[in-house]
């Protein structure tokens, strides 16, 4: 089967712990995302790569980290520094030539 | 504020009733992406449309776009149970194109049996 996929789908972490969010993506598209979705509201894009060893901070970049060392990984680590990590992230990712997004299942972190 | 912004931000009907969600945007854009989000899950891409192009069908899908209001709306017809879900607008910028989208907050659809 193609497609995205994330790991693990719940996540819990102590208060100054880092974790990291798994990404992957069998569907050969260069341009992988990193999303955060509270409660009831929309995406703010985290941090976006647009090719392998390449990557760019989106809107709320501070407190978050990632890497891209392979075309179809792209991992999220959530860092002690980011004061409310708890929410759904989303990965994604986008063909070629084109804007439509591919979205992973998500990760609902939750911080105790 | 988001560069997209859905309203209304929740809307309830019934069954066989056909929903119209609003989303208006505040720059130039190359494309405008309608997506569906289930609970707890992924988005799904439904429609694009491009600055160029005024109405989009797919389906039950109406897409129709007006840039000199720099508004869409995305009319679902002859609802469904299962087409209950949050809806979102997605803009791709003239500046970023091909490199990233900008949603707004998501118009939550309850329809009803």
């Amino acid at each position: 089967d193609g497609g995205i996929t994330q790991s693990p789908k719940y996540l819990f972490r102590k208060e100054g712990q880092n974790v990291t969010l798994s990404c992957e993506q069998n569907l050969n598209h260069d341009a992988m995302y990193w999303y955060r979705q509270d409660p009831g509201q929309g995406l703010r894009l985290i941090y976006y790569s647009q090719i392998v060893n390449d990557f760019q901070k989106g809107d709320i970049a501070e407190g978050y980290s990632v890497s891209r060392e392979k075309k179809e990984s792209f991992p999220l680590t959530v860092t002690s520094a980011q004061k409310n990590p708890t929410a759904f992230y989303l990965c994604a990712s986008t063909p070629p030539s084109t804007d439509t997004q591919y979205f992973g299942p998500g990760t609902r972190l939750t911080v105790l | 504020s988001q560069q997209g912004e859905e309203d209304p931000q929740a809307l309830s009907i019934q069954e066989g009733e056909n929903a119209t969600m609003n989303c208006s945007y505040k720059t130039s854009i190359n494309n405008l992406q309608w997506y569906r989000q289930n609970s707890g899950r992924g988005l799904v891409h439904l429609i694009l449309i491009r600055s160029n192009e005024r109405e989009k069908h797919s389906g039950r899908l109406r897409v129709t776009l007006d840039t000199s209001k720099k508004s869409s709306s995305l009319l679902i017809t002859a609802s469904r149970a299962a087409d209950t879900a949050s809806y979102f607008c997605a803009t791709a910028t003239k500046e970023t194109s091909g490199s990233r989208l900008t949603f707004g907050e998501g118009t939550q659809l309850t329809v009803n049996p």
